[in-house]
């Protein structure tokens, strides 16, 4: 099987502008999690989709969006961009219902640069 | 809020055994395990849930004392192969978020 494919894998984005990322879980995996990665903070949770809908969300600000579509796939959407937001941001799936008793299958992440 | 790991880095000799703890604050129905090395993915260790079950490679072994709400990852006779960085995630459980610590650095040198 194919893994986590994350697109694209580098970004180098302006303050204020927006950006998409996307995410393609493993076939027949239907939860897909977003988590941001940075050195200070380690891996920060997003939000959690399963068959569409957003299960969980973590502490972030409303400019972090996401959706799922019915093929599973997912993309998070961050607005108004600032330079706190330069990380890389990472993708996974499982093959359960709930992430908590899965094992998370990590996409390779997409490294966002906001100057 | 994030466990807590410890030691935050360690350093190893190739054949030397190793211990990471993982601390949580809170009752946890779940504890995994993920080692991420340089430029790569987080990769799956071991899942330990409530109640004993655990998940996982067969070389890896792990601890969940659930009263204490901690978790240990025995890494024994390390090899270079074994250096990355770890993390632990924690769940409160009901189909929760993993809540990840912040990471143990580990380097196995010759």
């Amino acid at each position: 099987k194919a893994g986590v494919t994350q697109t694209p894998r580098y970004l180098i984005k302006t303050r204020g502008q927006q950006v998409t990322l996307s995410c393609s879980p493993i076939s027949g995996h239907r939860s897909v999690s977003w988590y941001q990665q940075t050195p200070g903070q380690g891996l920060q949770f997003l939000f959690e989709y399963f068959s569409e809908t957003q299960r969980n969300k973590g502490n972030f600000p409303g400019r972090f969006s996401g959706r799922q579509f019915s093929n599973s796939r997912s993309e998070m959407n961050v607005s108004t961009l600032e330079l706190g937001d330069s990380a890389l941001y990472l993708c996974a799936s499982s093959s359960q219902g709930s992430p908590d008793n899965s094992p998370l299958h990590f996409g390779n992440g997409t490294r966002l640069t906001v100057t | 809020q994030q466990p807590v790991q410890s030691p935050q880095a360690v350093i190893l000799r190739e054949g030397e055994d190793a211990v990471i703890n993982c601390s949580s604050s809170k009752a946890l129905y779940s504890v995994h395990w993920y080692r991420q090395k340089h430029g790569e993915a987080p990769v799956f260790l071991m899942i330990l849930l409530k109640g004993g079950e655990q998940k996982g490679h067969e070389k890896i072994s792990a601890s969940f004392n659930e009263k204490k709400q901690q978790s240990s990852l025995y890494l024994t006779a390390s090899q270079l192969s074994y250096s990355g960085t770890y993390f632990c995630g924690t769940s409160t459980g009901g189909g929760n978020k993993l809540t990840f610590g912040t990471g143990t650095q580990l380097k196995v040198e010759l």
